[in-house]
């Protein structure tokens, strides 16, 4: 199915533990991001990438790593999951030539215990 | 202080009513500015997509652009129950592709 996939939908781990979500798109898109949604935060920027094997740091880039070695394929690690990063984690993409936006996954609702 | 400020709500209206959301923001280089829709438990979809100022319409939602001001808005007339959401507004420059999002301001529509 064409779309931008993320998985897992929901995630629950131990504090300490490292936990990787992923993110998948089949459009080719040459930009992909990293969110997570907090209340009163809003949507903060962890990571993003311009293309396959470039990245760079957002807003909030602590305590996560990012790679993407293929274009369609944007994992987001928690080396040490802490119970901060308890939130709601959104995937983005979008083609940098026909700008329109961005168009987001369904998210990844991750609960640190 | 936030670069895009967005009241939280929420927002509480009648069905039919007009709702009118709205977004200040510091950054005069902002050239693009979008409203995004996000149902509960759903990731943000695109709504409405402006460049620069001025107003554009598409069926019951407006949105408007006052850069001199720093102030967006976005219109809904005869708003419905399936309109409730969490609308977040975001902008970026004139290059490079970072959006940078309002907090969301969640509208409830009561039938």
């Amino acid at each position: 199915d064409a779309g931008i996939t993320q998985s897992p939908r929901y995630k629950i781990t131990e504090t300490g533990r490292q936990v990787t979500l992923m993110c998948h798109q089949t459009w080719s898109h040459s930009y992909m991001f990293w969110y997570r949604q907090d209340l009163g935060h809003g949507l903060r920027l962890i990571y993003y990438s311009a293309a396959a094997d470039i990245t760079d740091k957002g807003e909030v880039p602590d305590g996560y790593v990012v790679s993407r070695s293929k274009t369609e394929n944007f994992p987001l690690t928690l080396e040490s999951a802490t119970r901060s990063q308890t939130s709601v984690y959104f995937c983005a993409s979008s083609e940098s030539r026909t700008w329109g936006g961005y168009t987001f996954g369904s998210g990844t609702r991750l609960t640190v215990v | 202080q936030k670069e895009v400020e967005q009241d939280p709500g929420p927002l509480s209206v009648p069905e039919g009513a007009i709702v009118s959301l709205n977004c200040t923001y510091s950054n005069s280089a902002f050239q693009y500015f979008m409203w995004y829709r996000q149902y509960s438990r759903k990731g943000p979809e695109l709504l409405m997509y402006t460049y620069s100022s001025g107003n554009k319409e598409d069926g019951r939602f407006t949105a408007q652009v006052d850069k001199s001001s720093k102030y967006i808005s976005l219109f809904i007339r005869d708003s419905q129950p399936s309109d409730s959401a969490t609308y977040l507004c975001a902008m970026r420059q004139e290059y490079g592709n970072k959006l940078v999002f309002g907090a969301g301001t969640i509208l409830r529509v009561k039938s």
